[in-house]
């Protein structure tokens, strides 16, 4: 199926492991984007990548890190987590930078114990 | 720099009413602009978007915003309220710039649908 799909659905980890969140892209769309979905701050960007091997910090990079080294796929990785980083995680991408409308997986909830 | 404040985190209305929710912008070039609908447990949908063209935009399921450079405010409203509306709604900003970090998202409306 067509889309953007992220994996798991849902985690449960222990603080100190190293957690990886998936997402993947069927459009080949160039920009690919995570964000964080916490009550009272909305979506606060992570990592975004504007193409295969380009990346960038967002507002709230610390303690991830992003690989993406095809198109289709942009994995967040939690290196050490830590239970501030018990959130909600969208994955999105976008044709084009700007004017273009972002799509939006189904979220990642995770949560550090 | 850019960003989002939406007014009120909770909005209530009774179905069959207006629906207004309030947004506003902070952008120092032109900006895009955004709502995006989020329901339970599910991802961000696109409602409408406005990238100067025409500044009354229609969007999905009856919704529909105005853009107003003056008053830097991109609320969006519904003629009458449906009890299918309950969601949480955002309203986002891009940079017309050429800026490649994405969108920047207000807090978010929840949007209360009363019997």
């Amino acid at each position: 199926d067509a889309g953007i799909t992220q994996s798991p659905r849902y985690k449960i980890t222990e603080t100190g492991r190293q957690v990886t969140l998936m997402c993947h892209q069927t459009w080949s769309h160039s920009y690919m984007f995570w964000y964080r979905q916490d009550l009272g701050h909305g979506l606060r960007l992570i990592y975004y990548s504007a193409a295969a091997d380009i990346t960038d910090k967002g507002e709230v990079p610390d303690g991830y890190v992003v690989s993406r080294s095809k198109t289709e796929n942009f994995p967040l990785t939690l290196e050490s987590a830590t239970r501030s980083q018990t959130s909600v995680y969208f994955c999105a991408s976008s044709e084009v930078i700007s004017k273009a409308e972002a799509f939006f997986g189904q979220g990642t909830r995770l949560t550090v114990v | 720099a850019q960003s989002v404040t939406q007014l009120g985190s909770h909005v209530s209305v009774s179905e069959g009413a207006l629906v207004l929710l309030r947004c506003n912008y902070s952008s120092s070039v032109p900006p895009y602009l955004f709502w995006y609908v989020q329901y339970p447990n599910q991802g961000l949908q696109l409602l409408l978007k406005y990238t100067s063209a025409a500044t009354l935009v229609k969007g999905i399921n009856g919704f529909e915003a105005e853009f107003k450079k003056s008053e830097t405010s991109f609320h969006l409203t519904k003629p009458s309220a449906h009890m299918s509306d309950a969601a949480e709604y955002f309203c986002a900003v891009s940079d017309s710039g050429g800026g490649a970090d994405g969108l920047t998202f207000g807090k978010g409306t929840h949007l209360i649908i009363q019997p």
